[in-house]
């Protein structure tokens, strides 16, 4: 099976602008989640969908937000951004395995704010 | 809340030493316990897990054992080899993953 793909790879915006990240999960997941990663505070959780419906959310700004398609595919988009979202951003898709929910990542999507 | 906190390195061992990353958490109930490796300029892999308490994960000759007592699931490897080297992330699961800050290693020959 194919894994997680992210696309794209690298981004480069200026303050202000907004960007849309796109992930693909492994076939047959339901649930996507996403997570920023940065050097001062680590691996965060964003939030996470199943069947199209945001299940979860973590701690973040309203700038932030996502979607899901009925193929699985997620979205997560970024408004205003700012300096501070400059990160990776880490998606990763979900199955129930041995007792508990494995995650599997993509490689995730190094974002650069200007 | 659900927290977890491992030793933050970074960790230089030589080729064949012995690693223990420690890792200890605080959760409410009884959560899943994952350790997870990133190589440079990838994602994080799933390197093992364990579902409950004396369950022990093992995967590449890495080892963790649940332990529900001390509120830790160390890792471990009994011989290092330089293509270990990578950031490794402890990890519990509760409605989503709650990640320690990582402990990069370095194996050298």
């Amino acid at each position: 099976k194919a894994g997680v793909t992210q696309t794209p790879r690298y981004l480069i915006k200026t303050r202000g602008q907004q960007v849309t990240l796109s992930c693909s999960p492994i076939s047959g997941h339901r649930s996507v989640s996403w997570y920023q990663q940065t050097p001062g505070q680590g691996l965060q959780f964003l939030f996470e969908y199943f069947s199209e419906t945001q299940r979860n959310k973590g701690n973040f700004p309203g700038r932030f937000s996502g979607r899901q398609f009925s193929n699985s595919r997620s979205e997560m988009n970024v408004s205003t951004l700012e300096l501070g979202d400059s990160a990776l951003y880490l998606c990763a898709s979900s199955v129930f395995k041995g007792g508990t929910y494995e995650q599997y990542f993509g490689p995730g999507t190094r974002l650069t704010v200007t | 809340g659900n927290s977890v906190t491992q030793m933050e390195g970074p960790v230089t061992l030589s080729e064949e030493a012995f690693l223990t990353i420690n890792c200890t958490y605080t959760a409410t109930g009884y959560p899943s316990l994952f350790w997870y490796v990133q190589y440079p300029g990838e994602g994080l892999q799933l390197l093992l897990k364990a579902t409950k308490a004396d369950d022990k994960g093992s995967n590449k000759g890495f080892e963790a054992t649940y332990r529900k007592e001390t509120t830790s699931f160390h890792l471990e490897k009994g011989s290092v080899q330089v293509s270990d080297s990578a950031v490794y992330f402890c990890a519990l699961n509760s409605d989503n993953l709650f990640f320690g800050t990582g402990t990069r290693l370095t194996v050298i020959p």
